[in-house]
């Protein structure tokens, strides 16, 4: 099963608004990891956070992580027709190179 | 190379066929993973390369898919007698070797697999 679930599924919103994402996971891990795919082919990483951090920023990005409640979100500010995309949380477990990754939100921003 | 390279970008193939996908991982990165999704799923782990072995193979649905890594670098996943279910797109990663996943992967841009 998987280990991540992205919450919501699908979300819309308006050019230049702030988009949200969950994740929600089943084990401790190491790290927690963000991707974004296009067009459903690759994926591009977006940020890493490792389980003794809470939050970390990279440019409009935000994400938070809270071990206790087993989740992270991903904030995306003032957002763009261009991040229009699919994203998705993956989960590092220790001593474990392999990620395991959520199911998805899908993201369209509305010109 | 710059990036991860995969090959063919698209392949059809007949029902029963066997087929081969080719990845080709960032020079200098000894880690390789194989991962496929179906339209409109998440990815699902097949199999872990550090150097030529493959310590995690776990994710392999069936006898029928099987992959090699020669040289620390290039990786064929070779899926015999092709099912209609196996058709999805194929995505192959490579990245540094830290601990426990430390490292982002770099993501090549697929193959696409569609039996027929």
């Amino acid at each position: 099963s998987q280990q991540g679930e992205e919450d919501p599924q699908a979300l819309s919103i308006q050019e230049g608004e702030n988009a949200t994402m969950n994740c929600s996971y089943k084990t401790s891990i190491n790290n927690l990891q963000w991707y974004r795919q296009n067009s459903g082919r690759g994926l591009v990483h977006l940020i890493l956070i490792r389980s003794n951090e809470r939050e970390k920023h990279s440019g409009r990005l935000r994400v938070t992580l809270d071990t206790s409640k087993k989740s992270s979100s991903l904030l995306i500010t003032a957002s763009r027709a261009a991040d229009t995309a699919s994203y998705f949380c993956a989960t590092s477990l220790f001593g474990n190179e392999k990620l395991t990754f959520g199911t998805g939100t899908r993201l369209t921003i509305i010109p | 190379g710059a990036g991860v390279s995969q090959s063919p970008s698209n392949k059809v193939t007949e029902k029963g066929k066997d087929v081969e996908l080719r990845c080709d991982p960032i020079s200098g990165h000894t880690a390789l993973y194989w991962y496929r999704q179906s339209l409109g799923q998440g990815l699902e782990f097949l199999i872990y390369f550090q150097g030529n072995s493959a310590p995690d193979k776990s994710g392999l649905p069936s006898d029928r898919f099987s992959a090699e890594r020669t040289g620390g670098s290039v990786s064929t996943l070779t899926i015999q007698r092709t099912q209609q279910e196996d058709s999805a797109v194929y995505l192959c990663a490579s990245s540094l070797v830290g601990q426990g996943g430390s490292y982002g992967y770099t993501f090549g841009s697929g193959t696409r697999l569609t039996v027929v």
